[in-house]
């Protein structure tokens, strides 16, 4: 199986603030790469997919890169609905597992 | 408009089957390169990837529940089932099921639309 491994495991920031989530795949996954948000009590929800593409609707401030092993989800200038927990999921290949989540907290 | 609902028991006892049904609208499973997968949480843990089926009936299964789990379409219905075996506590958790839509091809996928997702409880 295809280990992904987020950092940090939580983090705490202030509305304005830029925001940056890593994601680590245990083997190369090329761009296989998407993001969800999930809120308490919801379903996730896709935010980035392709490992760089902003699925419809997603205000422009959320961005993703990287291709191969290292992954990033920034979240350009954070507002009061971007505060949950974000998950990393990679496609590559079955199982398409999920990273551990990063809890996104309101300092 | 894509949705997709979670329905079956909310409570099942240890060494039971469960069996889950994701009913949905808007797309057909018999259309090129979509799919339907199955994702849980346990309380308070992370997602957890289960199983997919797609439009060709190709089916991918988590290798550590694979032994307990199947997932079947019904087309006509415009259903998808998950079945697990031999359920333990440990398995307690909200079941989802979502449409897998494919980019680029029709390996690049992501989860574009999720059910509202079922609580299951595992307990004698």
């Amino acid at each position: 199986d295809i280990q992904m491994t987020q950092s940090p495991s939580s983090l705490s920031a202030s509305v304005g603030d830029r925001v940056t989530i890593t994601c680590r795949a245990s083997q190369s996954i090329s761009d296989y790469l998407n993001w969800y948000q999930q809120k308490p009590g919801k379903a996730p929800k896709v935010v980035i997919y392709a490992a760089s593409s902003l699925q419809s609707g997603v205000p422009s401030r959320f961005s993703g890169s990287g291709s191969g092993t290292d992954f990033t989800l920034t979240i350009s200038s954070l507002q009061p609905d971007d505060f949950a927990i974000y998950y990393c999921q990679q496609s590559f290949d079955s199982p398409y597992t999920f990273g551990q989540g990063t809890k996104l907290e309101i300092k | 408009q894509i949705t997709l609902k979670e329905s079956g028991p909310t409570l099942v006892k240890p060494t039971q089957t469960l069996t889950l049904t994701c009913s949905f609208s808007g797309f057909s499973l018999s259309t090129s390169g979509v799919g339907v997968g199955w994702i849980r949480q346990p309380p308070g843990k992370a997602l957890e990837w289960l199983a997919v089926i797609y439009w060709d009936d190709d089916k991918r299964y988590s290798p550590s529940l694979k032994s307990r789990v199947t997932i079947t379409k019904d087309t006509s219905r415009n259903q998808v089932v998950l079945t697990m075996t031999n359920m333990d506590p440990v398995d307690t958790g909200t079941y989802y099921c979502a449409h897998s839509r494919a980019t680029s091809g029709y390996r690049k996928r992501h989860f574009d639309y999720w059910g509202q997702g079922a609580l299951v409880t595992v307990s004698s």
